[in-house]
């Protein structure tokens, strides 16, 4: 199993540019979030999804649209970027269940915005 | 709403030294609760886990004992090594009234660890 995976590893965007983040799974998990990561503050949730056709916000959602066509795929669309969402990009999945819910993270992208 | 609060960094130590790392949380009904770690340049691995009051997650010599009554759930290691140079973060995953997660975790700060020889 390849797990989680994101890319790109690395991207630069001028603002008001946009972009898809690409994130997939191959552990048949029902759940998957988008987080960002910025110094000093932990990770912050932005969407989730319970399963495909299901998404709802999270924390910090503003700027960001996703979708969930296929249980493996969770892409996270900045629609115009903004320098306040450079940051490292996080992309988790999970079970559904009691003692099932630890979260597998990809290796995260890590974009700038100048 | 939910909140993980964890001790300021950075930590560091030399290697064999005790390790603690305080977290507590703020939350509705029973959280699952769990350390992740992330290695420089890397994405964040589970360390360890426990689902219920008084459960004991452990792994790789680090422990963590879910504590309700003062909602903390502490990291310990008995003796640190350079290896453990790393990013330590407390999170929570709460559950509804039917016993549901949702895969949204909660993240404390995190806290950087620096171990040296």
């Amino acid at each position: 199993n390849a797990g989680v995976t994101q890319t790109p590893k690395f991207q630069v965007l001028k603002t008001g540019q946009s972009m898809t983040l690409q994130c997939a799974q191959d552990m048949n998990h029902e759940y998957m979030s988008w987080y960002r990561q910025d110094p000093g503050m932990g990770l912050r949730l932005i969407h989730y999804s319970v399963g495909a056709g299901i998404t709802d916000q999270g924390e910090v959602p503003n700027g960001y649209n996703v979708s969930r066509s296929t249980t493996e795929d969770f892409p996270l669309r900045l629609l115009s970027a903004a320098p306040s969402q450079t940051s490292v990009y996080f992309c988790a999945s999970s079970y559904h269940g009691t003692g099932r819910d630890e979260q597998y993270f990809g290796p995260g992208t890590r974009l700038t915005v100048t | 709403g939910n909140s993980v609060t964890q001790m300021e960094g950075p930590v560091t130590l030399s290697e064999e030294a005790f390790l603690t790392i305080n977290c507590t949380y703020t939350a509705t009904g029973y959280p699952s609760l769990f350390w992740y770690v992330q290695y420089p340049g890397e994405g964040l691995q589970l360390l360890l886990k426990a689902t219920k009051a008084d459960d004991k997650g452990s792994n790789k010599g680090f422990e963590a004992t879910y504590r309700k009554e003062t909602t903390s759930f502490h990291l310990e290691k008995g003796s640190v090594q350079v290896s453990d140079s790393a990013v330590y973060f407390c999170a929570l995953s709460p559950y509804n009234a039917g016993g549901t997660s949702y895969g949204k975790l909660t993240f404390g700060q995190g806290t950087i660890l620096t171990v040296h020889p």
